[in-house]
């Protein structure tokens, strides 16, 4: 069974970068397609791109000029990175495997709390 | 972007109840759709993929219809459990797009 494992900073001020990386244990790194989701109270949940094993990349336009992601494949762990954050980046962040033979997303990671906030 | 119109936002329903949710799409998604079942403190958990398949270990009380542009969620007799907040999810197209949630009360 796969498991997912994330971590990054919690509290960040206006302007600075938003950093949260996820590992991925117990199963297989590629063949899938890596995702980050957040959740806030007044958007609900937010999609804001994947990557897959080879690095190839989707991101929401909302949020592309801002965003990178990346990975590691020799620790099988996974990336993102967010530029100039501002309050309305204040979410619940996941990270999660998608799943594209049956088109879900079937594993995630426990949740990161981040609070921009001068 | 291919939005998602969830109705309703709330519910408040009793145990043994039938219950149906519903999401539309801004555009044909053929049945590129998802429902997503969150509980409090937790990640959200697949319950149905290609807006009718049943994913593996989930209750036969819940099932999925629909597609185009229409797609519903229904839970055939509420069991205690099954309190909690719906989504669905549309990835038909980049970028994926959830509904904005259903959160199912206990009446």
């Amino acid at each position: 069974q796969v498991q997912v494992q994330q971590w990054g900073a919690g509290l960040l001020k206006p302007s600075e970068t938003l950093s949260l990386t996820c590992a991925v244990y117990s199963g297989s790194f590629s063949g899938y397609y890596w995702s980050w989701i957040r959740q806030s109270p007044g958007k609900g949940l937010e999609w804001i791109g994947e990557i897959n094993y080879r690095g190839n990349t989707n991101y929401n336009p909302s949020l592309k000029s801002r965003l990178t992601m990346s990975l590691d494949t020799s620790k099988n762990q996974f990336s993102l990175k967010l530029t100039s954050v501002t309050a309305a980046d204040t979410a619940l962040y996941y990270c999660a495997r998608w799943v594209a033979t049956t088109h879900h997303f079937d594993s995630w990671g426990q949740g990161t709390l981040v609070t921009v906030s001068s | 972007d291919i939005q998602m119109t969830q109705s309703p936002s709330s519910l408040s329903a009793s145990v043994g109840d039938r219950v149906t949710i519903t999401c539309r799409a801004s555009q044909d998604i053929r049945n590129d759709l998802g429902w997503y079942q969150q509980k409090a403190g937790k990640a959200p958990k697949s319950l149905i993929y290609a807006a009718s398949r049943l994913q593996s270990g989930v209750p036969s009380r819940f099932s999925g219809s629909g597609s185009g542009t229409e797609f519903t969620l229904t839970i055939s007799s509420l069991q205690p459990e099954d309190f909690a907040s719906y989504y669905c999810l549309q990835h038909n197209s980049y970028p994926y797009n959830f509904g904005q949630g259903t959160k199912l009360e206990i009446k």
